[in-house]
């Protein structure tokens, strides 16, 4: 079966720029889009934008101007880069495979924390 | 503050029937399927209801969904020990063009 596992540093420091990488397992990124979701310590979950795995994207318009999302398909893998981070992005990144017309997330990796501190 | 509203909290005995609410507008539930997840601190959330009342694979029948309106409602009847956990409404909104979420429910199984 189809898992996601996200990866990248779990501490950034303020003003630079967060990069995560979902691995997709067990399948093929081909014909889904491919979404990342982070949920801030004591808060709900905040989407931040996807990625149709032929490049297409679309973002949250509160994240837009900071945020690029990207996919190798030769590697089974999408990326987050979300640049200028304040602690307020600190979170737990999840990605997630969107499926449908109705935007349900089916398949979610397991998360990883993310620190933003000097 | 969440697009979506939910309670905060809710509660209820092993056995018993338990709903948890969503609140929404005319942008959103109103016009727009709802998608509800679970999610235990610490694993991957979990597809719990897509399409407003659709089950996904592996999903008991005990849980529920339904829409009315611009409010969506999960309903989860025999209450398990098992089923303490966050859950989370979620919907396209057609004027910020983006999936939204609720704040989530804390559900104690007491």
């Amino acid at each position: 079966q189809v898992q996601l596992q996200e990866s990248g540093p779990g501490l950034v420091k303020p003003s630079e720029t967060l990069s995560l990488t979902c691995t997709v397992s067990g399948g093929s990124i081909s014909s889904y889009y491919w979404s990342w979701i982070r949920q801030p310590p004591g808060k709900g979950l905040e989407w931040i934008g996807y990625i149709y795995y032929r490049g297409s994207t679309n973002y949250n318009p509160s994240l837009k101007s900071r945020v690029t999302i990207s996919v190798d398909t030769s590697k089974n893998q999408f990326s987050l880069k979300l640049n200028s981070v304040t602690t307020a992005d600190a979170a737990v990144y999840y990605c997630a495979r969107r499926v449908g017309a109705n935007d349900a997330f089916d398949i979610w990796g397991q998360g990883t924390m993310v620190t933003v501190s000097s | 503050q969440s697009v979506l509203t939910q309670p905060p909290s809710a509660s209820g005995t092993p056995g018993q029937r338990v709903t948890i609410s969503c609140s929404g507008g005319s942008s959103n539930i109103g016009s727009n399927a709802v998608n509800w997840y679970q999610h235990i601190p610490g694993t991957a959330p979990k597809l719990l209801i897509y399409s407003t009342n659709q089950w996904p694979s592996g999903v008991p029948d005990r849980f529920s969904g339904s829409k009315s309106g611009t409010s969506a409602s999960l309903a989860i009847s025999g209450l398990q020990s098992e089923d303490e956990a966050d859950y989370y409404c979620a919907a396209w909104d057609d004027s910020l063009n983006s999936p939204v979420f609720g704040g989530g429910t804390k559900l104690t199984v007491l």
